[in-house]
């Protein structure tokens, strides 16, 4: 149980395109959906926070008109990196906190995505 | 906000060694977690820490939280080469709403067979 999807698992695209990274949860709902991004040997940095139905909160120094979040229901939360640029080429992963009790408060990742910019 | 540090950033050891690493967290946590990410994959939840002082294991792993609920380590007792990963710490603040996971810069474990 608690299964955490992403898709895609990679991507490499233009710079100047917007790209659309969706997060779900498979086999439970989740209260909350996280949105981290990690570089190459280096620990997750969290970019924001997405409850369903209401706005992300986004962390300090992340642009919340560059990466829209939007967490559409309880299962899936959607990250679109807006007109890309090869500085955005990272790790993001997703991770989801479970809605139903008796579950460990914890979050549970998923595999992750891997955007290239060119 | 809320820092925690980690230590080492990395360790390398011979297959059979004992390891350690070590978080410390600039304020009280409600709870700490730790995860391993294996090269390439994704971080993997292992263990969470709620009490003061609270000690748990995992076959050869060994979770400690601190007393004052602000540091904790994990211990893996005669590496193997499967151990190999980088091992995240991640704490949650005591007090209000907020669910957020501060991580630890985590400890890279390289097993040399």
């Amino acid at each position: 149980g608690a299964v955490v999807s992403q898709h895609p698992s990679r991507v490499i695209c233009k710079s100047g395109t917007s790209v659309k990274i969706e997060c779900r949860s498979l086999d439970f709902q989740a209260t909350t959906m996280f949105w981290y991004r990690q570089f190459p040997k280096q620990s997750l940095m969290l970019m924001a926070t997405s409850n369903e139905g209401s706005k992300a909160t986004y962390e300090q120094g992340v642009e919340k008109d560059k990466f829209l979040i939007n967490h559409a229901s309880l299962t899936l939360s959607t990250l679109t990196v807006t007109s890309a640029h090869p500085e955005d080429s990272s790790f993001y992963i997703c991770s989801a906190r479970p809605r139903l009790a008796g579950m460990p408060d914890t979050q549970y990742f998923g595999p992750g995505t891997r955007l290239t910019v060119l | 906000g809320q820092q925690v540090m980690q230590i080492p950033q990395y360790q390398h050891v011979q297959e059979g060694e004992d390891f350690t690493t070590y978080c410390n967290s600039s304020t009280t946590l409600s709870n700490i977690q730790w995860y391993k990410q294996r090269p390439g994959g994704h971080p993997v939840f292992l263990i969470q820490l709620v009490k003061s002082g609270e000690v748990k294991k995992q076959k050869r792993l060994t979770f400690q939280f601190g007393e004052a609920k602000k540091n904790s380590s994990l211990h893996i007792t005669a590496t193997q080469t499967t151990d190999v990963g980088t091992y995240f710490c991640a704490g949650r603040s005591s007090g209000g709403s907020n669910y957020k996971l501060t991580f630890g810069k985590g400890t890279l474990l390289t097993v040399n067979p």
